[in-house]
């Protein structure tokens, strides 16, 4: 058990256009998962945590206007990138918590031309 | 400033051999220490360490928590190519929030 889904599993995209990712946590429920950023070479910096329910919390230098989060049920979070420029092309993991564990998902490759 | 740091960030042995990687830390508010293993995609959960001194161990992979020197060093014995990955050491530090190291980039020739 304990299995989190994330799609698309690689995006590319023109610059300015908005992308969205979703993560799913396919046989538990979550009621917070967290979104990461991975650079190349890079270890995972966390953005925000996702709350269902309720308003995500973004780690301090993350722009919340422009990573919208949403967190509809208790097993989907989506992660919506606004206006994507090149310098948001990363790999983007989720993470949902069960217990005192965290799950990750596969990742998001996304790429910003 | 929380931080996490790990070292080498690279390292390069032949089948068979022993490594230790570490990780150090300072972090207010510490929950636990975790070890992930990562591949292509998603980082693989390890160990979780809470306490000093309880070494845990999984196979050829063992771990230990030093919590008045704010480390931990991950031990991997008889190493294999499938031991090849990034490894990953992260603090919780309250609210499931975890704070990553950069990553130990482990090699293992045949």
């Amino acid at each position: 058990g304990a299995v989190v889904s994330q799609h698309p599993s690689w995006v590319i995209c023109k610059s300015g256009t908005s992308v969205k990712i979703e993560c799913r946590s396919l046989d538990f429920q979550a009621t917070t998962m967290f979104w990461y950023r991975q650079f190349p070479k890079q270890s995972l910096m966390l953005m925000a945590t996702s709350n269902e329910g309720s308003k995500a919390t973004y780690e301090q230098g993350v722009e919340k206007d422009k990573f919208l989060i949403n967190h509809a049920s208790l097993t989907l979070s989506t992660l919506t990138v606004t206006s994507a420029h090149p310098e948001d092309s990363s790999f983007y993991i989720c993470s949902a918590g069960r217990a005192s564990e965290q799950f990750f998902g596969p990742g998001t490759r996304l790429t910003v031309l | 400033e929380d931080k996490v740091v790990q070292s080498p960030l690279s390292l390069v042995v032949h089948e068979g051999d022993t490594v230790t990687l570490n990780c150090s830390y300072e972090v207010t508010n510490f929950r636990s220490l975790l070890w992930y293993k990562q591949e292509k995609k998603a980082p693989t959960f390890l160990f979780m360490l809470t306490s000093s001194g309880i070494e845990k161990k999984s196979g050829r992979l063992s771990s230990i928590l030093d919590k008045k020197e704010l480390f931990s060093i991950l031990n991997i014995t008889a190493t294999q190519t499938g031991d090849s990955a990034v490894y990953l050491c992260a603090v919780e530090r309250g609210a499931q929030k975890l704070v990553f190291g950069q990553g130990t980039r482990l090699t293992i020739n045949p």
